[in-house]
């Protein structure tokens, strides 16, 4: 069955310093999703993206957080200057059609130090 | 207000027993669809179920199924002989037509199955 892949799986940062999660969506995807679970919270929605741009984004998703598809299969969450508060899980979720079969990868565990 | 409520923050189900996770939804769109995940204390989030707002039957997937109250505003997941495998956190989640393709999700209900 077809998968999202997330890499790496966990990081470890210093706070103030930059990191790039990268996914790999299900090729035939057109719909990219970035969402984040702080540690025993519910999965909160930071930003859709859809035909190389942003479609939505939520209130979490600040000038701090960037999302890029660089070539045809990646598809990357850059967080600029990490805060502690920043440490969560992070998913990457990919859908073909934006309205249901939306498919989630692994989650990239993020802790800020 | 909340846009998905799970009131269930646990429950407990003996092995080969059912149990319903509860999940109450507000909108006020026409065309909406209700999404059920499971989520291992791997981490990873597990689709089990779908169930959109003009499908006229309840969902079924295997030993899930949804059972759809649109007048009630509830979607609760039913999980038939519960096996040890199924421990987990259950998240309720909705797409609304008004907020793109976003996906909202509740609080989750962690379950626990019993040998």
């Amino acid at each position: 069955e077809p998968e999202v892949t997330q890499t790496p799986s966990h990081q470890v940062t210093q706070m103030g310093q930059e990191v790039i999660l990268r996914c790999v969506p299900i090729s035939n995807h057109l719909y990219f999703y970035w969402y984040r679970q702080i540690l025993g919270q519910k999965v909160e929605f930071l930003v859709s993206f859809y035909n190389n741009e942003i479609s939505e984004k939520s209130e979490i998703f600040d000038d701090q957080f960037s999302v890029e598809r660089p070539d045809g299969s990646n598809f990357t969450l850059k967080i600029r200057s990490t805060k502690l508060e920043d440490s969560a899980m992070y998913f990457c979720a990919s859908s073909e059609t934006g309205i249901f079969g939306y498919t989630f990868g692994s989650g990239t565990r993020l802790t800020v130090v | 207000a909340q846009k998905i409520t799970q009131t269930q923050p646990g429950m407990f189900v003996q092995e080969k027993e059912a149990v319903t996770l509860d999940c109450t939804y507000d909108t006020s769109d026409p065309s909406y669809g209700l999404f059920w995940y499971k989520q291992p204390s791997s981490g990873e989030m597990i689709f089990l179920i779908y169930q959109g707002s003009y499908d006229q039957q309840n969902a079924t997937e295997g030993r899930y199924s949804l059972n759809f109250q649109k007048a009630r505003k509830s979607a609760n997941l039913v999980i038939s002989a519960s096996q040890l495998g199924d421990s987990a956190m259950y998240f309720c989640a909705m797409r609304e037509e008004t907020s793109g393709s976003r996906l909202t999700f509740g609080e989750g209900t962690q379950l626990t199955v019993n040998p």
